[in-house]
């Protein structure tokens, strides 16, 4: 079966770093993706993680433990556009995607 | 160039009418992909397509559900007899083969009443 877990909800300060995590349980294990998704719109992708580490991108990045069943989607110098939802979606054989609930993100002023 | 479109964007219908929703994949991508999007809820996977063949037809919520893909490229997915538990936001997407990003569509609002 599959299992992932975030956060439903968070809330952060404009100018300030989030992280969101996601741990997953999954027969079998390919990649990792996050997607980002504003209301009322598709998914749009921000990174793909397979092996172990730390993958920058700007001002989003993405961690990956595979021993672990673990990661993460770091965010820096929030901005009010980042405001969405964030989805951790993780790939298992044949490409097929089980994606977790979504964490809500609020970004104030 | 242009992305997955879906059509129609929305969709009313009554309950016990079928309805058949259309998804046009970026071209050249040979894997496409059908989920489902309640209110307020995650994406559910339905069924995915590596060229015109779907391997695994499980994720269907039930045998009301049916796509099918024909000369690799645009793929229907037909709901027969709706019931008002269908509606929700059906989400396709492309990616160029295993293992590679997926690009989404704009999604079908579908409303059964």
């Amino acid at each position: 079966g599959q299992n992932i877990d975030q956060p439903t909800e968070m809330t952060a300060t404009e100018g300030a770093i989030v992280q969101i995590n996601c741990t997953y349980q999954t027969s079998g294990f390919n990649g990792l993706f996050w997607y980002q998704q504003h209301a009322g719109e598709a998914p749009t992708f921000l990174s793909y993680n397979v092996l172990d580490g730390l993958e920058e991108k700007g001002r989003f990045s993405s961690f990956l433990s595979r021993s672990k069943g673990y990661s993460y989607l770091l965010l820096k110098e929030l901005q009010m556009k980042d405001s969405a939802s964030y989805l951790c979606a993780v790939e298992n054989a044949g490409n097929m995607l089980t994606f977790g609930g979504g964490t809500r993100l609020m970004v104030k002023p | 160039g242009a992305g997955v479109s879906q059509s129609p964007s929305n969709k009313v219908t009554e309950k016990g009418k079928d309805v058949e929703l259309r998804c046009d994949p970026i071209s050249g991508h040979t894997a496409l992909y059908w989920y489902r999007q309640s209110l307020g809820q995650g994406l559910e996977f339905l069924i995915y397509f590596q060229g015109n063949s779907a391997p695994d037809k499980s994720g269907l919520p039930s045998d009301r559900f049916s796509a099918e893909r024909t000369g690799g490229s645009v793929s229907t997915l037909t709901i027969q007899r709706t019931q008002q538990e269908d509606s929700a936001v059906y989400l396709c997407a492309s990616s160029p083969g295993l293992y590679n990003e997926q690009f989404f569509g704009p999604g079908t609002r579908l409303t059964v009443l």
